[in-house]
């Protein structure tokens, strides 16, 4: 069975620039949330998407936003990029809300290099 | 503000010996934890968790332990094998919203052969 799927792996942009991750969750898990990790860091949340709504949002600028799809996917964008936005994305999915349990999926994340 | 952090960055043990990795929390309110493996390259692997109304609590060659007196949670892992060698995080419910889970900055463990 396929994991969480993310794309792409790696990818460079420059400072203003703006960037489009995407992440598809495991077959069945209709919840999706994407975290922030910078070297040598512990992951940061940034949202999570519940049935295509945004159930949580954490401590990042309104330049960061995502989105959820019919099929759970999800896309995470990024505008006016900034040499600090470099981190390895993650994203992780969970069948429900996953209020009472911390067993998030999460994929091998997208790493983003900012120049 | 609360956080959720580590004693050691880095954590170096023999194979086959036992290790024993900490985290402090300051949040008093947090009632479940979590303890992640990650790997080089790859997201973070969920291990163990365990509630507040808890003090320890056992898996495959893992186990937890709380003590929310001293706000301090710890992840042992019997017969460590050169497989465990990654980075571990603790992670708590409640801080950054009931959803979200907040990380700490890892420890680094290394098996030695």
């Amino acid at each position: 069975d396929a994991g969480v799927t993310q794309s792409p792996t790696h990818l460079i942009k420059t400072r203003g620039q703006q960037v489009t991750l995407r992440c598809s969750p495991i077959s069945g898990h209709k919840s999706v949330s994407w975290y922030q990790q910078v070297l040598g860091q512990g992951p940061q949340f940034i949202f999570q998407y519940y049935e295509k709504e945004e159930r949580g949002r954490g401590n990042f600028p309104d330049r960061f936003s995502a989105r959820q799809f019919p099929n759970y996917s999800s896309e995470l964008n990024v505008n006016a990029l900034l040499l600090g936005d470099s981190a390895l994305y993650l994203c992780a999915s969970s069948s429900g809300l996953a209020e009472n349990t911390g067993e998030l999926f999460f994929g091998e994340g997208s790493r983003l290099t900012v120049l | 503000g609360e956080s959720v952090g580590l004693h050691l960055p880095t954590l170096s043990v023999q194979e086959g010996d036992n290790s024993i990795i900490n985290c402090a929390y300051s949040n008093s309110a947090s009632d479940y934890f979590i303890w992640y493996k990650q790997e080089s390259g790859k997201g973070p692997q969920f291990i163990i968790d365990i509630r507040s109304n808890m003090d320890k609590r056992q898996g495959q060659r893992v186990t937890v332990l709380l003590n929310k007196t001293v706000k301090h949670l710890s992840l042992q892992i019997a017969a460590t094998q050169p497989g465990d060698s990654a980075v571990y995080f603790c992670a708590e419910k409640g801080v950054a919203g009931r959803r979200a889970l907040t990380f700490g900055s890892g420890t680094r463990l290394q098996v030695q052969p």
